[in-house]
């Protein structure tokens, strides 16, 4: 089956700093990999996804770049702030004809943005 | 996005008792999903949840422990049975909606005592 492998597990960066979270995956029928945001005490939020035809995807001062042959995709956060800090975590899951829907997350990072 | 509400939002229990999470959904869903997340962890899947059919589950989760329903396309629950101390836990149900993806909802936080 899918694993999916997330580093760091930890990152501490300034306030303004990037910040890249990047993970891999095993199953190469997986085509489409989000990327969740979780506060503590809350439900994780999807802040972007990318799907496995296309490299790159961005959203404000959020990007995911993806490498089908590696199989790797991360995900990078720019001018971070204070409020970016959470666990965020991948996922990967199968084209949809296979009848696989299920996430399979990776382990977390815990990012901590310090002002 | 689609609406989750799950309930109930945190519950302490006895050993050996069970408890029934539920989940309702504001649209029809294709799938729904129960995951278990750990403290400080990731989450794991428990299983899938089928329409007019019994649950899917994954390796190391069984159907007499976490027996689930889904009576239609906007409803399920999850009983967490015989509870022990390790079932202590975060539970939480998602959906995946042709429209809006997959969303969560806002977890059941459970303590065995």
């Amino acid at each position: 089956g899918e694993n999916v492998e997330q580093h760091p597990s930890t990152l501490s960066v300034q306030e303004g700093d990037s910040a890249v979270i990047k993970c891999t995956y095993s199953d190469s029928a997986s085509n489409y990999f989000p990327w969740y945001k979780q506060e503590l005490g809350k439900r994780p939020q999807l802040i972007i996804d990318i799907r496995s035809n296309v490299g790159e995807k961005k959203d404000q001062r959020i990007a995911v770049t993806l490498n089908k042959t590696a199989k790797h995709f991360s995900l990078h956060i720019t001018e971070t702030q204070p409020e970016d800090s959470a666990v965020y975590f991948c996922a990967a899951r199968r084209a949809r004809n296979t009848g696989f829907q299920k996430l399979v997350f990776g382990t977390g990072t815990r990012l901590l943005v310090s002002p | 996005s689609a609406v989750i509400s799950q309930k109930p939002s945190r519950d302490i229990c006895q050993r050996g008792t069970s408890l029934t999470i539920q989940c309702q959904v504001d649209s029809q869903v294709t799938m729904m999903f129960w995951y278990r997340q750990q403290p400080g962890q990731s989450l794991t899947l428990i299983a899938t949840a089928n329409q007019g059919s019994e649950a899917t589950y994954e390796s190391g989760f069984v159907i007499d422990k976490f027996p689930i329903s889904r009576p239609n396309l906007t409803f399920s629950t999850l009983t967490v049975s015989n509870m022990s101390p390790e079932d202590s836990s975060i539970y939480l149900c998602s959906d995946l909606s042709p429209r809006y993806g997959y969303t969560f909802g806002s977890g059941t936080r459970l303590t065995v005592v």
